[in-house]
């Protein structure tokens, strides 16, 4: 089966704790994303990447880190410097990057982060 | 900078009754735009999606969409919703232009909640 696969489903965290979560697509896609979703906020772009070893900050990238060592792999750091983590963490892929804006975005399951 | 307004937070209906969602955006050029849903507990899933075509696109589920340029809307539409459709629905735009070209930016959301 194609998709995307988020690990663990569930985290949580002490303060003052980084942790990473895992995003693995066998796709074949070229992109991938990292949101975050909080209630009646939507979804926000923290990184993406169009391509192997290269990543871009999206719109709230602050508190975070990304690698994009292989292309289907995508992990995200929440660092202790992000002042409110606990949310619900999706991952997407796309086929290509910015030259094919026609192919959808595919989403992973989540992973929902809280920290006590 | 791009944006989408959703303008419902929630819409409560009965079986039965027709379904509207409004989307609006910002962006004044070319843009691809999407409506995907979230079902409790499940993946984000794109319903259908807007390519300079027919700018009356069908998607799964009996979905459709209206593209009306001139007041830069892309509403969502059903004749006739059951109790399954009870989901989250988000509208989004591509970014069209730059590096950030086929990032996506999404409304807020609208939950619909159906009553049997």
């Amino acid at each position: 089966d194609g998709g995307i696969t988020q690990s663990p489903k569930y985290l949580f965290r002490k303060e003052g704790q980084n942790v990473t979560l895992s995003c693995e697509q066998n796709l074949n896609h070229d992109a991938m994303y990292w949101y975050r979703q909080d209630p009646g906020q939507g979804l926000r772009l923290i990184y993406y990447s169009q391509i192997v070893n290269d990543f871009q900050k999206g719109d709230i990238a602050e508190g975070y880190s990304v690698s994009r060592e292989k292309k289907e792999s995508f992990p995200l750091t929440v660092t202790s410097a992000q002042k409110n983590p606990t949310a619900f963490y999706l991952c997407a892929s796309k086929s290509a990057a910015g030259g094919y804006v026609q192919y959808e975005q595919f989403f992973g399951p989540g992973t929902r982060l809280t920290v006590l | 900078a791009q944006s989408v307004s959703q303008h419902n937070h929630h819409v409560i209906l009965s079986e039965a009754a027709s379904l509207e969602l409004g989307c609006n955006y910002s962006y004044g050029g070319t843009v691809n735009l999407f409506w995907y849903v979230q079902y409790p507990g499940q993946h984000l899933q794109l319903l259908l999606k807007y390519f300079s075509e027919d700018p009356l696109v069908k998607g799964i589920k009996g979905f459709e969409a209206e593209f009306i340029k001139s007041k830069f809307s892309f509403n969502l539409r059903k004749p006739s919703v059951q109790w399954s459709d009870t989901a989250e629905y988000f509208c989004a735009v591509n970014e069209g232009y730059g590096g950030s070209q086929g990032n996506l930016i999404f409304g807020k959301g609208t939950k619909l909640s159906v009553k049997p």
